[in-house]
């Protein structure tokens, strides 16, 4: 079964850190581009970030440009998004998901950053 | 970047209508164009790709259209299980990707 599986989610202080993982499963990981989507509560789907399939290539939304940083480990098939200086406004559920050739998406890990 | 505006915000419609929602894309994104479907509290659900193809699993109903910057979803007969929020997204580049403000199918 094709899967992806988000952790790492919680409640943060303004200013902290966070790094969010996404473990793939049942599909050749390495061969897709990756991203990261997020949702505020009640708000509408804002696209994150994007990695290339040998990490070469990473693309942010200008509002996390600076902050937060992609990575991936085709070894581990696992995806990351490390957040740094984390404000009210980056409250939401993120997902993980594969966008471009195969479309899958993980349920998504809430971060909450109050407080 | 590219803006993507979507219409309208909210629809109120019953079983069986006709339903079309609209995305307008600020630039040309050929037929780089995806819909999705969004029930409470999951992931989205893609619904058709590149413009006008039916993601495998989906009921004939769902069909899109359009290229350029103009496109629409249009579901034929509107079924109980259709009411939910819909996305247009734009996937034209890897460097940005955009989704439409959405758009919610509520009961009439």
């Amino acid at each position: 079964e094709v899967q992806l599986v988000e952790s790492g989610g919680g409640l943060v202080q303004p200013g902290g850190s966070l790094r969010l993982s996404c473990a793939a499963s049942g599909f050749t990981f390495s061969r897709y581009w990756m991203s990261w989507v997020r949702q505020a509560p009640g708000k509408g789907l804002e696209w994150v970030a994007n990695i290339k399939q040998d990490g070469s290539e990473k693309y942010y939304v200008d509002s996390v440009k600076g902050r937060f940083t992609i990575s991936r480990d085709n070894a581990k098939n696992s995806l990351y998004l490390q957040m740094n200086s984390l404000r009210a406004e980056d409250t939401a559920v993120y997902f993980c998901a594969s966008l471009y050739g195969m479309d899958v998406w993980g349920q998504g890990t809430t971060v909450t950053v109050s407080s | 970047d590219i803006q993507m505006t979507q219409s309208p915000s909210t629809l109120s419609a019953s079983v069986g209508d006709r339903v079309t929602i609209t995305c307008r894309a600020s630039q040309s994104i050929s037929s780089w164009l995806a819909w999705y479907q969004q029930k409470p509290g999951k992931a989205p659900k893609l619904l058709i790709y590149k413009a006008s193809s039916l993601e495998s699993g989906v009921p004939s109903r769902f069909s899109g259209s359009g290229s350029g910057t103009e496109f629409t979803l249009t579901i034929s007969s509107l079924q109980p299980d259709d009411f939910a929020i819909y996305y247009c997204q734009q996937y034209n580049s890897y460097s940005s990707l955009t989704f439409g403000g959405g758009t919610k199918v509520e009961i009439k």
